[in-house]
């Protein structure tokens, strides 16, 4: 089945840790990004790439990276300069960034101990 | 910078009643998408319904329709025939077609609770 999957379901991280986040689609999308969402709020922008090797910081980009090796792959690092990381995390792909509608991975539950 | 806003943060409806959730939002831009997604407890983002803008006609899906008023700025869901199933988070999104190429703007969302 074609989809995007995310992994692990819940994470635990230490304070001073970096974790990283993977995403994962077979669905031959060009474009993919990282959203963030807290209780009770709507979807934020962390990163976003449109091509292989590329990618643009987005609203809330400041203790997180991203890279683009391969076009399936588009893992995110909640870095130790991230200051309140908890949070659901939520990965998307669509065939093209400009015109095509994103589809979502189911998650990633992140909890800073 | 576009926004947008879901001025319901809950919703109740009975089961095979209609409800409608509002959203609005704010552009200078004169083509774009807009985009309702439902997430349920599992919190997996569905998509249920898309409308270009550039388009007249509103989108329908089954049992779930658009009112989309451009000059507005609104963009509402009707779902009729409501089910159990519709209860969960309802998210408004607009994406730009010409800048920001990878940018959708989120709502803050709409709880629905549909009672039996």
């Amino acid at each position: 089945d074609g989809g995007i999957t995310q992994s692990p379901k819940y994470l635990f991280r230490k304070e001073g840790q970096n974790v990283t986040l993977s995403c994962e689609q077979n669905l031959n999308h060009d474009a993919m990004y990282w959203y963030r969402q807290d209780p009770g709020q709507g979807l934020r922008l962390i990163y976003y790439s449109q091509i292989v090797n590329d990618f643009q910081k987005g609203d809330i980009a400041e203790g997180y990276s991203v890279s683009r090796e391969k076009k399936e792959s588009f893992p995110l690092t909640v870095t130790s300069a991230q200051k309140n990381p908890t949070a659901f995390y939520l990965c998307a792909s669509s065939i093209l960034a400009r015109t095509d509608t994103q589809y979502f991975g189911p998650g990633t539950r992140l909890t800073v101990l | 910078a576009q926004t947008v806003t879901q001025s319901q943060p809950e919703m109740s409806v009975q089961e095979a009643e209609t409800v409608t959730l509002s959203c609005t939002y704010d552009t200078s831009e004169s083509d774009y998408y807009l985009f309702w997604y439902k997430q349920p407890p599992s919190r997996q983002m569905i998509l249920v319904i898309r409308q270009e803008a550039y388009k007249q006609q509103n989108a329908t899906e089954n049992r779930f329709s658009v009112n989309f008023q451009k000059a507005a700025k609104s963009f509402s869901l009707k779902i009729s025939d409501s089910q159990l199933g519709d209860a969960a988070m309802y998210f408004c999104a607009y994406r730009s077609y010409n800048t920001n190429a990878g940018k959708s703007t989120f709502g803050d969302g709409t709880t629905l609770t549909v009672k039996p």
